[in-house]
């Protein structure tokens, strides 16, 4: 069974510019999530859908994210316009269910803003 | 607020050495405990899952315990070998809220020595 996907694995794009990462869950997962690691954190919560409906996005740093999980399957995450503070790792989870269940996690997406 | 700590932040052992690493979280109220372990550009692959009514979780040469009173875990790796080498990564998932998210903390890079 096919884990977590997440494309591209590497990005880098000048500052004003829009990026848009992939997450491809484990199929049959209807919990997907959205993390980032900044140089030098930890690595932080960005949002959760349940399907395609958003269940928590309070840790969006800004309105200059948009994720998207149309028809409840892959998800998106658009930068747009980037700034130099957005680069970092941006992590992909899903899982079955909340709570007591475990969260696999893609390789993630390396993103640059220069 | 949730915080979560992992004491040492590097540690670097010869091979064949029994270790331990800890993870401290100040918030008791959590559905469980996920260690993982991330190689160097490539993603977090879960280790162990200790939900909160339990004590430890093993697999393999590891080990890992949970006191949710007192608020730590530790992973104990036996016999370490030079593929060890990575950064382990201890995360909660708290009760309440959406119960969906995972805390981090900043993880321990381990380096074994042939």
């Amino acid at each position: 069974e096919a884990g977590v996907t997440q494309f591209p694995s590497h990005s880098v794009i000048e500052k004003g510019q829009t990026v848009t990462l992939r997450c491809d869950p484990i199929s049959g997962h209807d919990n997907l999530y959205w993390y980032r690691r900044v140089m030098g954190k930890e690595i932080k919560f960005l949002l959760h859908f349940v399907k395609e409906s958003k269940q928590d996005e309070s840790g969006m740093p800004n309105n200059r994210f948009l994720a998207e999980r149309t028809g409840g399957t892959y998800s998106t995450l658009k930068v747009q316009p980037a700034e130099l503070e957005d680069s970092g790792v941006y992590f992909c989870a899903s899982s079955q269910g909340t709570g007591r269940t475990e969260a696999f996690f893609g390789q993630g997406t390396r993103l640059t803003v220069v | 607020k949730q915080e979560v700590t992992q004491i040492p932040a590097a540690l670097s052992v010869p091979e064949g050495e029994n270790l331990v690493l800890n993870c401290s979280f100040t918030d008791s109220a959590i559905y469980n405990l996920q260690w993982f372990r991330q190689d160097p550009g490539k993603g977090l692959t879960s280790l162990l899952l200790i939900q909160s009514s339990q004590r430890e979780q093993t697999s393999g040469r590891l080990n890992a315990s949970l006191d949710k009173s007192s608020g730590r875990s530790t992973l104990y790796i036996a016999a370490s070998q030079p593929g060890d080498s990575a950064t382990y990564l201890c995360a909660v998932r708290n009760l309440g809220g959406s119960q969906g998210n995972l805390i981090f903390g900043k993880g321990t890079k381990l380096s074994v020595k042939p």
